[in-house]
This record gives C-alpha cells, structure tokens and sequence, in this order.
C-alpha cells in the first residue's frame, strides 16, 4: 500500500525567505510523486512531477523537489517566498501502473511580509 | 486547449436526494478520475475510468457511481445523500493511464442540508 506524510499542517514564512515544505511517501514499487498547489475556491494544479531519472525535479513558479529514496522522502523547496505562494500544498504519490493519486494531508503555505 | 471542466460548480441538495456531476476532460485525454475533498478527510480517490472502463475504485460505498462516455466526457452520480456527501468533487484528466501527470477541473462544491 502506498501512503504521503506531509509533516507540518502550516508554515509560516516571510517574504523572500526559503520555503520547506516537506513529504515521504512509502511505496512498495518505485513511485511517481507529485507536488499540487490548490488556491482557494480552485482545483489542484500541478508544480513538479518525478517519475524516472534525475532526481533533483524543477517546477513552475521557481519551485523545486528532491527525490531521496534513501529517505523516501521528496520535500518541495523555493529559495524565496513571495506572497503569491500563500496557497496549500499536497504531495501525492501514484502507483507507475495507476491513476491513481494518493495525497497528504496538505500544508498551508502563510507568507507575511 | 481548454481545460478541465466542470458543471455545475456549485449544488445545494436535501439528504436522501441524488445528485449527479458533469466532467469534460480536456481535448483528447481519454482517461477521468474523480476525487472527494472535505476537512476531515482530505483528497481522496474516487474512481478512474479509461476508455469507458472503470479501471480503479476507491473505498467508498455503492451510493457513489460513474460512468464515462465514447467522447470521454465522464458523470459521476451520488445517492441517498447524507450529511457527510458534504464536499469538494474534483475531477482529473490525463491522455492515458499510467499517466505522468492529471489535470485537474475546479470542483463542484456540494452542500446536503
């Protein structure tokens, strides 16, 4: 069975400082995993993806994950917030033979100026 | 392209009433997958369906049904609706499963009263 632990329902950060939002997954078969971005009274929209190769994956909007199958973890990092991040955050991580997304619970990304 | 569409984006419904959901992939994705969003339980799997075939199912009773048309367009029906039916239905869009990444619709909020 798969499942995504998002440690950390709120973080709060100031403008232009790091964002960390951090996810491991557990998985019996190599994962795909995601990173979505839900705006309020919206869907979710993609920011990143890994599925094979390189692990370092970049995304839109300056965001950026790791995958470290050591730690089976994939935690989400954009060198310096801006306000428009203010949104929440889920990781998700999918069976490569499936649709089928399983999500974190979601972290609520603050950014104050 | 467009994207994912659905209707309506907002339903008030009275418990023991059914309801049923509208998704438009996007041009060309054959495959739909429809998720519950609420507080408590976060973003969960529904089911999948891919060239008219439900491919996968999530753990929810019999109440919650879907079907997809030749043109991928897909409906999603709830009945009997009870208090906790009370959420976000996203739906998802990919070009074919296994997918790299789903595109997701903005939701229909619904409220049983």
């Amino acid at each position: 069975a798969q499942s995504v632990t998002q440690l950390g329902s709120h973080v709060s950060v100031s403008e232009g400082a790091l964002v960390l939002l951090r996810c491991n997954y557990s998985s019996s078969v190599p994962p795909y995993l995601f990173w979505y971005v839900q705006y309020p009274n919206q869907g979710l929209q993609l920011l990143l993806k890994y599925t094979t190769g390189a692990t370092l994956v970049k995304g839109i909007n300056g965001f950026e994950a790791e995958f470290k199958k050591s730690e089976t973890s994939f935690h989400l990092t954009k060198p310096s917030a801006h306000m428009s991040d203010a949104a929440e955050y889920f990781c998700a991580v999918s069976d490569p033979k499936s649709n089928k997304l399983i999500f974190g619970a979601g972290t609520r990304l603050a950014v104050h100026p | 392209k467009a994207g994912v569409t659905q209707t309506p984006r907002y339903l008030i419904k009275t418990r023991g009433q059914q309801v049923t959901l509208s998704c438009s992939p996007i041009s060309g994705h054959r495959s739909v997958s429809w998720y519950q969003q609420t507080p408590g339980q976060g973003l969960q799997f529904l089911f999948e369906y891919f060239s008219e075939t439900q491919r996968n199912k999530g753990n929810f009773p019999g109440r919650f049904s879907g079907r997809q048309f030749s043109n991928s367009r897909s409906e999603m029906n709830v009945s009997t609706l009870e208090l906790g039916d009370s959420a976000l239905y996203l739906c998802a869009s990919s070009p074919y499963p296994p997918a790299y990444e789903q595109y997701f619709g903005p939701g229909t909020r619904l409220t049983v009263t």
